[in-house]
């Protein structure tokens, strides 16, 4: 069954640095999202993409983050100058073209800032 | 803005119970909810959708309901098993806004033999 791949599975980076977290969204799908959540905490919706452009994105998206589908199989988020509050569990998502509007998560990326 | 909350204490059943979850939300009815099942340390797996306008819908063992009156979803797993320990999230979707969802806190089931 096609899955929705991550890498790297853990980054560690120290505060200020730039990070690019990324997905390989299942070949077929259209929508592709970026979700994050803290330890303990919600799932919170980042960014969502349609169309080769950004077509929502939430108040925690700011200058600092910014998303790319370079090559039409990858799907980047790239974070400029990490914060300590940036530390959490990012999921890339993506939807098909069934009527379930089914989101595929893939397995996340662990990324602490110290 | 709308939330989506759910009861963030865990719920602990005996295999072969039925287990209940909730799903709140305020203000106005959302047209999709969405529940997904979470294991710790891995991404959100989607189980069931159901519309506004639909009062019940099943899935095998599962069984999600809409009540636009109460503001509130129920998620109802019959003769639970000690796999289906988890957490489960409840997910409003926003089709007019890129299909974003919003998730509530997600309610941990503890599922015991």
């Amino acid at each position: 069954e096609p899955e929705v791949t991550q890498t790297p599975s853990h980054q560690v980076t120290q505060m200020g640095q730039e990070v690019i977290l990324r997905c390989v969204p299942i070949s077929n799908h259209l929508y592709f999202y970026w979700y994050r959540q803290i330890l303990g905490q919600k799932v919170e919706f980042l960014v969502s993409f349609y169309n080769n452009e950004i077509s929502e994105k939430s108040e925690i998206f700011d200058d600092q983050f910014s998303v790319e589908r370079p090559d039409g199989s990858n799907f980047t988020l790239k974070i400029r100058s990490t914060k300590l509050e940036d530390s959490a569990m990012y999921f890339c998502a993506s939807i098909g073209t069934s009527g379930n509007y089914e989101q595929y998560f893939g397995p996340g990326t662990r990324l602490t800032v110290t | 803005s709308q939330k989506i909350e759910q009861n963030s204490e865990a719920l602990n059943i005996q295999e072969g119970k039925t287990a209940t979850l909730t799903c709140n939300y305020t203000n106005y009815s959302p047209a999709y909810l969405q529940w997904y099942r979470q294991d710790p340390g891995r991404g959100p797996v989607f189980l069931l959708l159901i519309r506004e306008n639909e009062k019940e819908k099943r899935k095998e063992r599962l069984k999600v309901t809409f009540d636009t009156t109460l503001k509130q979803s129920l998620f109802h797993i019959t003769a639970s098993q000690p796999a289906d320990s988890a957490t489960y999230l409840c997910a409003r979707l926003q089709s007019n806004a890129g299909n974003m969802l919003t998730f509530g806190g997600g309610t941990r089931l503890m599922v015991k033999p």
